[in-house]
């Protein structure tokens, strides 16, 4: 079973400052992770698969990146928008198991 | 415009059971592959079941064996059957459409909250 961990839990960030999030696998996986904003009351929405694609209509300040079984979601410069939860989430070949890590609020400072 | 809208969830008993639906537009439940994820109150994201374009269902080991997940291609919906429910399964329940190639959710609807509690 492929746990994903997240770092860190929260971060505290101005407008306009970079935000780096961390998730960690628990073994060797494959590129099929995707990162996720939820802001609460409003459905989650998908910002990268495959460790580094972003999904369509995603602005270029959200990047991905990958060393190993460590991923990173890179804001480059905060918008207001972007203050919310961010999941990452991982899908085990076979049988298919979805895992989510346990989220990163990232608020106002 | 895609968007997936759920409906069917409310309150009920420890041991009941609910069926959840998810009415889509803009796409074809049949076409795609299609899930459930939920939210437990104060709790992150949890997988729930997927539906694959070819019919196979694969659910989580916490709902295993009471869930079932379904589609209805005529009206366009996915469903969820939830049976023996406990207090554990009290979330807000998404549906989601899965991207082509299997590993991600790229479509999410409103939720809806089911609440089991006597």
């Amino acid at each position: 079973e492929i746990v994903l961990t997240q770092s860190p839990a929260t971060l505290s960030l101005s407008l306009g400052e970079r935000a780096t999030l961390s998730c960690r696998a628990s073994q060797s996986v494959t590129s099929y992770l995707a990162w996720y904003q939820h802001i609460p009351g409003q459905a989650p929405r998908l910002l990268i698969h495959h460790a580094f694609t972003r999904a369509t209509g995603v602005p270029a300040r959200f990047s991905g990146s990958r060393s190993g079984s460590d991923f990173t979601l890179t804001i480059s410069s905060l918008e207001p928008e972007d203050f919310a939860v961010y999941y990452c989430q991982y899908r085990t070949n076979w049988p298919p198991i979805f895992t989510f890590g346990p989220g990163t609020t990232v608020d106002i400072k | 415009e895609m968007q997936l809208v759920e409906s069917g969830g409310g309150l009920v008993q420890p041991g009941g059971s609910l069926r959840l639906s998810c009415a889509a537009s803009g796409f074809t439940v049949s076409g795609n592959h299609m899930a459930w994820v939920r939210q437990a109150p104060g709790k992150g994201l949890e997988w729930v079941s997927v539906i694959y374009a070819g019919e196979d269902t694969y659910h989580a080991d916490s709902v295993k064996g009471r869930f079932t997940i379904s589609r209805h291609n005529v009206n366009n919906t996915l469903h969820l059957q939830m049976n023996s429910l406990r207090p554990e399964d009290t979330a807000v329940y998404y549906c989601a459409r899965v991207l082509q190639s299997g590993d991600a959710f790229d479509v999410w609807g409103q939720g809806t909250l089911v609440s089991v509690s006597s």
